[in-house]
């Protein structure tokens, strides 16, 4: 069964300042990986994804994620943080076939600080 | 477009009453359909799938059904809550003539709170 780990519960980044969310999966074959992102009260908005192809994925938001398959990861990276940024972010593992089962992250909360 | 609806958006019941949460897409036909739990700190877990109109899978045991009386209903349900049972759930959807996507759209969610 697949299953994905984001080692960051709570990650704060100056306004301006790079960010990077880690993310790790764990399945046998090639992975659908995904990002979402929450506000708070609100469903889940997917922010990008990779099924194959070009190992860097960019997104809405300005937001970009690179699969490395030899580190089993999905980081998700942006050069320039904005306040609006602030939101919890999940990592996803799909797996064709059957009912398209997504397995999800525990998720990172981001806070930006002016 | 597609879009998803859920209501209500928050509920608050007491231990021991009854629960129905529903679902409804439009703009599409035959969607798969996911309803998820999503409790504080621990990511989304999900609870039910529904590939077709009275076909459901429960992924984990508990206290909580799910039905799809039309192809693009989906309700959770509960005979009596606990107070496990609060939490933010989520529904989704898959489009199935875009299943190599195996992207979800998730609906707005609705909280509940059991006192």
């Amino acid at each position: 069964a697949q299953s994905v780990t984001q080692p960051d519960i709570h990650i704060t980044v100056s306004e301006g300042a790079s960010l990077e969310l880690r993310c790790n999966y764990s399945y046998g074959a090639t992975p659908y990986l995904f990002w979402y992102v929450q506000s708070p009260g609100q469903g889940l908005q997917l922010l990008l994804k990779y099924f194959s192809g070009d190992t860097l994925v960019q997104g809405i938001k300005g937001f970009e994620a690179e699969f490395k398959r030899s580190q089993s990861s999905f980081n998700l990276r942006k050069p320039s943080v904005h306040w609006s940024d602030a939101a919890e972010y999940f990592c996803a593992v799909g797996v064709s076939g059957g009912y398209q089962k997504v397995t999800f992250g525990t998720g990172t909360k981001l806070q930006v600080i002016p | 477009s597609q879009t998803i609806h859920q209501w209500p958006a928050t509920l608050v019941q007491p231990v021991g009453s009854p629960l129905s949460l529903e679902c409804t897409v439009e703009g599409t036909s035959n969607p798969n359909l996911y309803w998820y739990r999503q409790a504080a700190g621990r990511g989304l877990q999900l609870l039910f799938y529904s590939v077709g109109i009275g076909q459901i899978s429960s992924e984990v045991p508990q206290n909580l059904s799910a039905s799809r009386p039309q192809d693009r209903q989906f309700i959770l349900s509960s005979k009596k809550l606990l107070l496990s049972d609060s939490g933010f759930y989520l529904c989704a959807w898959i489009n199935i003539e875009r299943v190599s996507d195996n992207e979800q759209f998730f609906g707005p969610g609705t909280r509940l709170t059991v006192l």
